[in-house]
């Protein structure tokens, strides 16, 4: 299968600060990357997107980076609020999804 | 959420007992796949549908099944043979090939 992984399984940070989790992946025919954000006990909200052709998309408050040369995918959050807390994984797809086992990010008020 | 529902939200197994876990979505996606998502680890792959009568085995399918008679709904069976079923279940949909997944809210399910 697809091995999927993220740096850091925490991450702590200052509110108003900004984040960067990221994640690696492993098939470089991958073609399509997702963020996705799970408070406790609920469903993964879609945060943002992007496929391979790109190297950067922005959101709202949230950037996405694509380095294919290294098969790293990174999410940036800006000015980190409370709501932000939460676990983060990152999936990639080619045929199927294979996510990440996430990263969960702590913001101290 | 928005347009996926999952339920019960909390459901608990006897030793033996078949259960049954409901997904309904009402955005006429297609595809449709039920997860499992354990602590610690990503989410693996039960079960997909692609399409109204039709469902493929995924990487974890032993001691599952599920049905598809209908496009908005997607059940998933937890039987007896899965001996090790205390997770949470998540249902999601898909609109298009190389799309987004949209996901429910999940069902925990626990042994008793």
């Amino acid at each position: 299968g697809e091995s999927v992984g993220l740096h850091l399984p925490t991450l702590s940070v200052q509110e108003g600060d900004n984040s960067i989790i990221n994640c690696a992946y492993s098939n470089s025919a991958s073609d399509y990357f997702i963020w996705y954000k799970q408070e406790s006990g609920k469903g993964p909200q879609f945060i943002i997107d992007i496929r391979s052709n790109m190297d950067k998309r922005q959101g709202q408050r949230v950037t996405v980076l694509l380095n294919k040369t290294v098969k790293h995918l990174s999410l940036q959050i800006a000015a980190t609020q409370p709501g932000d807390s939460a676990v983060y994984f990152c999936a990639e797809t080619y045929n199927q999804f294979y996510f990440g086992t996430g990263t969960s990010l702590t913001v101290i008020p | 959420d928005g347009g996926i529902t999952q339920s019960p939200k909390y459901l608990f197994r006897k030793e033996g007992q078949n259960v049954t876990l409901s997904c309904e979505q009402n955005l006429n996606h297609d595809a449709m796949y039920w997860y499992r998502q354990d602590p610690g680890q990503g989410l693996r792959l039960i079960y997909y549908s692609q399409i109204v009568n039709d469902f493929q085995k995924g990487d974890i399918a032993e001691g599952y099944s599920v049905s598809r008679e209908k496009k908005e709904s997607f059940p998933l069976t937890v039987t007896s043979a899965q001996k090790n079923p205390t997770a949470f279940y998540l249902c999601a949909t898909r609109d298009r090939p190389n799309e987004k997944l949209f996901f429910g809210s999940g069902t925990q399910l626990s042994v008793l």
